[in-house]
């Protein structure tokens, strides 16, 4: 398809499992971001991506979350030993350039990756 | 994480009223957005404002910049059903790549 595409849609996993979410951006699009969304929430940056390189991964809440980026292109968001406070929607959204610009390239958020650890 | 403070945090209207709401930041922001996210979707770009001061409609939608630089405000008039769902601010800081996204809106319109 034309948009953000991320996998899985849905994940169920047990505590201390580890998790691997996907993001394929819209093609050329050389910004890449990951948010999470809890339950009732707004968004949370977790990371930012142009091109490989992640200038800011401040928003990780913890060593145990990681993301790469390939290729400049597809993105990965990694959990180790998942924790129930994990339990949330992550989002990805790409867009064609970064935002340190004059004119900030608009935001396309894919649908997220619903993360259920019990 | 940071997140903007966002007001109110959800609102019940009946079907025509018009519906403000508002986003404030302690920190001076240089650009301002309004996405909206229906149920099981990601959020969408309603509008963006990129001057202190900016006033800018998108159909039913209108939205300020404030002349601070620290706050923003979106109105929707005579609503609708499908107007529907959360919204949700997000700010830039200069020169940076994070958006910082507020606690969020949730819009519920009974007919």
């Amino acid at each position: 398809g034309a948009g953000v595409s991320q996998s899985p849609s849905n994940k169920v996993t047990e505590k201390g499992k580890d998790v691997e979410l996907r993001c394929d951006p819209i093609s050329g699009h050389t910004a890449l971001y990951w948010y999470r969304q809890s339950l009732g929430q707004g968004l949370e940056f977790l990371i930012y991506f142009q091109g490989n390189s992640a200038p800011d991964k401040s928003g990780l809440p913890s060593d145990r979350f990681s993301a790469e980026r390939t290729g400049g292109s597809v993105s990965t968001l990694t959990i180790q030993r998942t924790q129930q406070e994990d339990s949330a929607v992550y989002l990805c959204a790409s867009s064609l350039v970064g935002w340190a610009i004059p004119q900030p390239g608009e935001l396309f958020f894919g649908e997220g990756s619903r993360l259920t650890v019990l | 994480g940071q997140q903007l403070n966002q007001s109110p945090q959800s609102m019940f209207i009946q079907e025509g009223e018009d519906v403000s709401m508002n986003c404030t930041s302690s920190s001076i922001f240089n650009t301002w957005l309004w996405y909206k996210q229906d149920p099981g979707e990601g959020p969408v770009l309603l509008i963006a404002l990129y001057k202190a001061g900016e006033l800018t409609s998108n159909g039913r939608l209108t939205a300020q910049f404030g002349i601070t630089r620290k706050d923003s405000f979106l109105n929707i008039s005579a609503s609708i059903p499908s107007d529907v769902g959360i919204y949700f601010c997000a700010g830039l800081a200069y020169n940076t790549d994070k958006l910082i996204f507020g606690t969020g809106t949730r819009l519920q319109v009974f007919p």
